[in-house]
């Protein structure tokens, strides 16, 4: 079974502009998470998608959006970038939406703003 | 809101030795705990979930335990190996699957 796939899996962009990032999960899983993850801050949680509704979402900006489609598949938007905004994102999938399954990470987009 | 703490920050051993990664969480109310191994700039690379209703999981040359009242979780390393060296990562979610991550613990073994 493929496991969870990002892409793409770099990109350099500059301040103001914006960026779309794509995960695709497990096959079967239908919850998507996505976390930011930086050398100062750690992992946060940027928010959850279950059969395309937002269930959770973190302390972010509104910049920082995202969706998910029918088939699980899910994109998250930063707008307007700021140099703050370069970091490893992680996108995780999950087999239900319940906390009782083990989450699967992908291997990351590394963004870099300059 | 749920805290995790990871000590040590980091551990260097020589290969062969037996380790021990600790984990604290304030929140006793957790449905799962689990642990992940991330190598520089990749992604988390999941290595055991214990539920809330065992007190250990193993895998291979690695053992989980759990104490949910003491808030406390260990992973345990046998017989150490260079390819071990990464970070390792505990995780505790909420209802909704949003996790709550350590710090994490920076190994490295020595050959």
């Amino acid at each position: 079974k493929a496991g969870v796939t990002q892409t793409p899996r770099y990109l350099i962009k500059t301040r103001g502009q914006q960026v779309t990032l794509s995960c695709s999960p497990i096959s079967g899983h239908r919850s998507v998470s996505w976390y930011q993850q930086t050398p100062g801050q750690g992992l946060q949680f940027l928010f959850e998608y279950f059969s395309e509704t937002q269930r959770n979402k973190g302390n972010f900006p509104g910049r920082f959006s995202g969706r998910q489609f029918s088939n699980s598949r899910s994109e998250m938007n930063v707008s307007t970038l700021e140099l703050g905004d370069s970091a490893l994102y992680l996108c995780a999938s999950g087999q239900a939406g319940t906390s009782a399954y083990e989450q699967y990470f992908g291997p990351g987009t590394r963004l870099t703003v300059t | 809101k749920q805290e995790v703490t990871q000590i040590p920050a980091a551990l260097s051993v020589p290969e062969g030795e037996n380790l021990v990664l600790n984990c604290s969480f304030t929140d006793s109310a957790i449905y799962n705990l689990q642990w992940f191994r991330q190598d520089p700039g990749k992604g988390l690379t999941s290595l055991l979930l214990i539920q809330s209703s065992q007190r250990e999981q193993t895998s291979g040359r690695l053992n989980a335990s759990l104490d949910k009242s003491s808030g406390r979780s260990t992973l345990y390393i046998a017989a150490s190996q260079p390819g071990d060296s990464a970070t390792y990562l505990c995780a505790v979610p909420n209802t909704g699957n949003q996790f709550y991550f350590g710090t994490g613990t920076s190994l490295t073994v020595i050959p």
